[in-house]
C-alpha cells in the first residue's frame, strides 16, 4: 500500500513568488494533516482536513497561507506571497478516521526555501 | 495542550536495550501517547502507541506508569537504523492534532 506522497519534494522560491505544495493521502484516508517546521524549531501542527471540510485550523499563521482538499482527496497548501521566514520542511499526515487511537502517517515532506 | 518532557539526546550501544523517558504529567484521562521517530531527511515515522498498559509491536515495547504521568519506550536491540529523534506525542486537548515537543535524539554506537 502506497504511504502519504509529497510533492515536491524540494522547492526553491524567491520571496513574493508563490508555491503550490500538494499532498496526497493513503487511499481512504479521511483525515488529512499539515505541519511543519521552520528554522530548526520544532514541529507545528498547521490544519487538519476531515474530507474535504476544514476542521481545525488553529495553526495556519497568516493569510498567506491556503488549503484546500477538494473532492476530499488530496490536498494542497499555497503560499503567495512567500516570505523569508516561510523556510522550512512541510509535512503533510493522513489517518483513517481521526478518533483518540488514530495513527497519523507522515510523508517525507516538501523543504522550502524562500530566498 | 498537554507538555512533554523528554531529554535531549541518549546514546546507546548497538545491540543494547535503549529505555527513552518521557514525562506527561498533564496528560488527560483518555488521552492515548503515541510515539514517533524521525530518520534524517525523512517524515515522522510511527512507532507506537497506548493508553494505561503496556504495549508491544514489532518495533518496540512501551511501558507506561500506572498514573500515566509518564511513559517510556524501549527497543530492546538497538541498531544503527535506529539512530532517529523520538517524540512522545500527546493529542492537544479537544483535538486531533499533534503537538511535538523538541523529542530526544538518539545515537547509536558501533
Amino acid at each position: 500500500e502506497a504511504g502519504v506522497t509529497q510533492f515536491p519534494s524540494h522547492s526553491v522560491i524567491e520571496k513574493g513568488q508563490t508555491v503550490t505544495l500538494r499532498c496526497d493521502p493513503i487511499s481512504g484516508h479521511d483525515n488529512l494533516y499539515w505541519y511543519r517546521r521552520v528554522m530548526g524549531k520544532e514541529i507545528k501542527f498547521l490544519l487538519h482536513f476531515v474530507k474535504e471540510s476544514k476542521q481545525d485550523e488553529s495553526g495556519m499563521p497568516n493569510n498567506r497561507f491556503l488549503a484546500e482538499r477538494t473532492g476530499g482527496t488530496y490536498s494542497t497548501l499555497k503560499v503567495q506571497p512567500a516570505e523569508l521566514e516561510d523556510s522550512g520542511v512541510y509535512f503533510c499526515a493522513s489517518s483513517e478516521s481521526g478518533g483518540l487511537t488514530d495513527t497519523q502517517y507522515f510523508g517525507p515532506g516538501t523543504r522550502l526555501t524562500v530566498l | 495542550d498537554a507538555k512533554t518532557t523528554q531529554p535531549n539526546s541518549m546514546e546507546s550501544n548497538e545491540e543494547e536495550p535503549v529505555h527513552l523517558p518521557c514525562n506527561h504529567s498533564t496528560i488527560s484521562g483518555t488521552d492515548y501517547i503515541h510515539w514517533y521517530r524521525q530518520l534524517p531527511s525523512q517524515g515522522p515515522e510511527y512507532v507506537i502507541h497506548g493508553l494505561t498498559s503496556n504495549v508491544n509491536n514489532r518495533m518496540a515495547s512501551l511501558a507506561i506508569a500506572e498514573d500515566r504521568k509518564s511513559s517510556t519506550l524501549i527497543l530492546h536491540r538497538a541498531t544503527l537504523r535506529d539512530a532517529a529523534v523520538y517524540y512522545c506525542i500527546p493529542p492537544a486537548p479537544g483535538t486531533y492534532k499533534y503537538i511535538f515537543g523538541t523529542g530526544t535524539r538518539l545515537k547509536v554506537l558501533a
